[in-house]
Order: structure tokens, then C-alpha cells, then sequence
């Protein structure tokens, strides 16, 4: 069964462009999270689907992002226009009965974003 | 603000040595509790968790951790280290009636041969 899988692995940008992340949960999983680890700090929550609704998006920096989870299966995080301090890596994860019940996270290999 | 602690962002031990990693967090009802490892580009893994059914949770590759409520601990250990255990490690907690999980900052753990 495959896992989490985002797309790009690595992506480099100007400041002021526009980057889009994907991510792909396991199939089945209709919770799925976006969280971001900027260097040296702790991993952050960003936000959580149930299916294609916004569970939760308290973690979300500023109106420059936007997630999005069409039909439910897989989910874009798109900043626009992109700053210095956007750089990091960003983890999606999916689950398939969210976090209540101690339910386990599976995360993706991270999507890591280079703003110059 | 409910948090969670680790201890040291760097751990360094000798190969065949005790590794203990430290976690407090920051609550008075006790949570939900996971240790997760990520080993050199791959993404996060699950390698324990404490759900309340036992205060000593035995994880993956040898890694074990205990609850201990009037500390508000959860460190992770493990009786020897191997070079294989050389990765960073998240301590993480999800409080009652919260769908989030919150993330320590992580410690990253040297095995020396």
C-alpha cells in the first residue's frame, strides 16, 4: 500500500513567486494535515481536512496560503506571493480516523521550500 | 499555552550505551502522548504512543517510554544504542477534545562508535 506521498521534494523560489505543494494521502484516510518545520524550530500544525472540509485552520501563518482538498483525496497548499520566512520543510500527514483516539499520523517524506 | 518539551536539541552516545531522550509536557489532565523518529530524508514515524492503558509503552526497534503523571513526563529509551538509531526524534502530545497533535522541537541523537 503506498504511503503519504507530496510532490515537489525540493522546491527553490524568488520572493514573490508562487510555489503549489501537493500532497497525496493513503487512500482511505479522510483526514489529512499540513504542518511546517521552519530550521531549528518544533514541527507546526497549519491545518486539518475531514474529506474536502477545513477541520481546523487555526495554524495557518497569513491570507499568502491557501489549502485546498478537492473531492476529498488529495490536497494543494499554494503560497502566494511567497516571503523569506516561508522556507522550511512542509510535512503532510493523513490518518484515517483523526487524532481522536490517540489515532496514528502518517507522514509524508516533507516537501522542503527554499524562498531567496 | 499547552506545550511540550524536549530536552537537549543534541544527544550524543556511545554505541552499546543507555539512550534516554527527555519529554515533559504542559497540562494537568494527561493527553495523548507519541514519540516519532525521522531518519535521514524520509519522512516522520510513528514510534510509540501512550493512549492510558499502560504507563510503560514499548515501541519499535527496541525504543521504550514511561508515562509518569506527577513528573509530566514521557522520556523515550532505549537499553543500547545502535549506530542504526542515529536520527532526530519528536516528542509530540494531543490534548483531549483537540484534533491536532503539537510537536516538540525535536533532538537529535548521535551514536558515537
Amino acid at each position: 500500500e503506498a504511503g503519504v506521498t507530496q510532490f515537489p521534494s525540493h522546491s527553490v523560489i524568488e520572493k514573490g513567486q508562487t510555489v503549489t505543494l501537493r500532497c497525496d494521502p493513503i487512500s482511505g484516510h479522510d483526514n489529512l494535515y499540513w504542518y511546517r518545520r521552519v530550521m531549528g524550530k518544533e514541527i507546526k500544525f497549519l491545518l486539518h481536512f475531514v474529506k474536502e472540509s477545513k477541520q481546523d485552520e487555526s495554524g495557518m501563518p497569513n491570507n499568502r496560503f491557501l489549502a485546498e482538498r478537492t473531492g476529498g483525496t488529495y490536497s494543494t497548499l499554494k503560497v502566494q506571493p511567497a516571503e523569506l520566512e516561508d522556507s522550511g520543510v512542509y510535512f503532510c500527514a493523513s490518518s484515517q480516523d483523526g487524532t481522536s483516539g490517540a489515532g496514528e499520523l502518517f507522514f509524508g517524506e516533507g516537501s522542503r521550500l527554499t524562498v531567496l | 499555552a499547552q506545550s511540550v518539551t524536549q530536552l537537549g536539541s543534541h544527544v550524543s552516545v556511545s554505541e552499546g550505551a543507555l539512550v534516554l531522550l527527555r519529554c515533559n509536557y504542559s497540562s494537568s489532565v494527561p493527553p495523548y502522548l507519541f514519540w516519532y523518529v525521522q531518519y535521514p530524508n524520509q519522512g516522520l514515524q510513528l514510534l510509540l504512543k501512550y493512549t492510558s492503558a499502560a504507563t510503560l509503552v514499548k515501541g519499535i526497534n527496541g525504543f521504550e517510554a514511561e508515562f509518569k503523571k506527577s513528573e509530566t513526563s514521557f522520556h523515550l529509551t532505549k537499553p543500547s544504542a545502535h549506530m542504526s538509531d542515529a536520527a532526530e526524534y519528536f516528542c509530540a502530545v494531543r490534548y483531549y477534545r483537540d484534533d491536532k497533535i503539537i510537536f516538540g522541537k525535536g533532538t537529535r541523537l548521535h551514536i558515537l562508535p
